[in-house]
């Protein structure tokens, strides 16, 4: 039972181009969202995060969009750069549980091409 | 130098023999995670601790156990008990308070053969 959802494997997108990473979510308790980066055999690094009275917050090339209606967020690259090619996880945690948990995706492989 | 230390990079074990996995941290982070991570899957929880002499299980504990005696140090034992113990661990920590991102450290490659 999958908590956080993230369809689609793999993304490619040319340099300078928007990448778009989408992530959904079933547990309406989540009330805080984050978008790690990972490159292969290190640990992910925070990028950005929302939390849920927010439903924008953007930090340099990162946007993420939170529709908590229809429990998807999505996380928006502009422009791409090589550089960003890794594994992006959508994670999810409900502060108001005592606990601070995070619930991972499975990630999305994202390439972007010179 | 703050941060999230874990050693070996990479680690090779015979089957059935026990193997701790260290993560030392000097971020006065109070809670503490580990997860691994198998090919194509996310992050799985494996145990958590917010406050030293205190952990729980997470999702898959099964094969594990931990300990926090230390609010800085919180290792992972995978026992000969875990089925399949080859995966790639990683420790994270994390202020308790207030919304908080994870910090992860570098991992560490358990390949038990």
């Amino acid at each position: 039972d999958q908590q956080v959802k993230q369809n689609s494997p793999s993304l490619s997108v040319q340099e300078g181009r928007i990448s778009i990473l989408n992530c959904d979510y079933t547990n309406s308790m989540f009330d805080y969202f984050l978008w790690y980066k990972k490159y292969p055999a290190e640990g992910p690094t925070f990028l950005i995060s929302i939390s849920s009275i927010k439903d924008k917050n953007e930090d340099g090339r990162f946007t993420v969009f939170l529709n908590k209606s229809a429990k998807h967020l999505s996380l928006h690259i502009v422009p791409s750069q090589p550089g960003d090619s890794a594994v992006y996880f959508c994670a999810a945690s409900e502060t108001q549980g005592g606990s601070e948990k995070l619930v991972f995706g499975k990630g999305t492989k994202l390439t972007v091409n010179p | 130098d703050g941060g999230i230390t874990q050693s070996p990079k990479y680690l090779f074990r015979k089957e059935g023999q026990n193997v701790t996995l260290s993560c030392e941290q000097n971020l006065n982070h109070d809670a503490m995670y580990w997860y691994r991570q198998d090919p194509g899957q996310g992050l799985r929880l494996i145990y958590y601790s917010q406050i030293v002499n205190d952990f729980q299980k997470g999702d898959i504990a099964e094969g594990y156990s931990v300990s926090r005696e230390k609010k800085e140090s919180f290792p992972l034992t995978v026992t000969s008990a875990q089925k399949n113990p080859t995966a790639f661990y990683l420790c994270a920590t994390q202020w308790t308070s207030g919304y908080n991102e994870q910090f992860f450290g570098p991992g560490t490659r358990l390949t038990v053969l």
